[in-house]
């Protein structure tokens, strides 16, 4: 199973970002989202489509369409300069996959 | 809540290797930890994950018979390792839990990664 993601997405100061996620089972499994700065550890910043865990802050949010999860961040700042990883399953060998990630780069 | 990993490690291609990851701040045996690898500049891929209650575990078909995983819940600590190690294997290696009843298959926390070079 795969889940695909744009390489890189370029946003200015104060603007909107938005990363997706294709898979085919999205419509019926969760999609998770992870923030990886350089040199650190991933952080969790979506569970179960679109929960937020504590400690997030509000302008990070997510939703699904169909085969398509999207993490938005809205009046991006520059400390969000990271990779986002998406996960997901589709239940049958590997129940833990993640997308090859998408390099957020505030202009 | 904080999951400590051990430290980098250099090592020659056929030489054993184990590295661990210890559980603060939590009850260790009530929750699934998970091994990943990330090699350099690459994404992360799921290697497979242990459940320190009773050691029961689930490697992805990827990493099966390549490294063994393994917990000693009386000192709250879990443990990857190979026999032979291979320049392959050279990564970043990080163990997450999982917090299934509330975060479902989420990776809700990380421990910082060991970097693993293996180099003759």
């Amino acid at each position: 199973y795969e889940l695909t993601q744009p390489p890189s997405v370029s946003v200015s100061p104060g603007q909107t970002a938005r990363i997706t996620c294709s898979g085919h089972a999205l419509p019926q499994q969760y999609a998770y989202w992870y923030q990886q700065k350089t040199g650190q550890a991933p952080v969790l910043v979506i569970y179960k489509d679109t929960q937020r865990p504590s400690g997030i802050p509000e302008r990070f949010s997510a939703s699904t369409s169909g085969t398509t999860a999207t993490l938005t961040i809205s009046g991006v700042q520059a400390e969000d300069e990271a990779n986002y990883f998406c996960q997901s399953t589709d239940r049958s060998h590997i129940p833990y996959v993640f997308g090859p990630g998408t390099k957020v780069t505030v202009l | 809540v904080q999951l400590e990993q051990s430290g980098a490690e250099v090592k020659k291609p056929g030489e054993s290797l184990k590295i661990s990851c210890k559980g603060l701040g939590y009850r260790f045996s009530d929750h699934w930890l998970g091994w990943m690898r990330q090699r350099p500049g690459g994404g992360l891929e799921w290697m497979g994950i242990i459940y320190p209650g009773d050691s029961d575990t689930r490697y992805s078909p990827s990493f099966q018979g390549q490294v063994i995983m393994s917990v000693d819940k009386s000192i709250n600590t879990a443990y990857l390792q190979w026999s032979s190690l291979k320049a392959s294997d050279t990564a970043l290696y990080y163990c997450a839990r999982l917090y299934t009843d509330l975060f479902g298959d989420a990776f809700e926390t990380w421990g910082q990664g060991t970097v693993v070079t293996v180099s003759s």
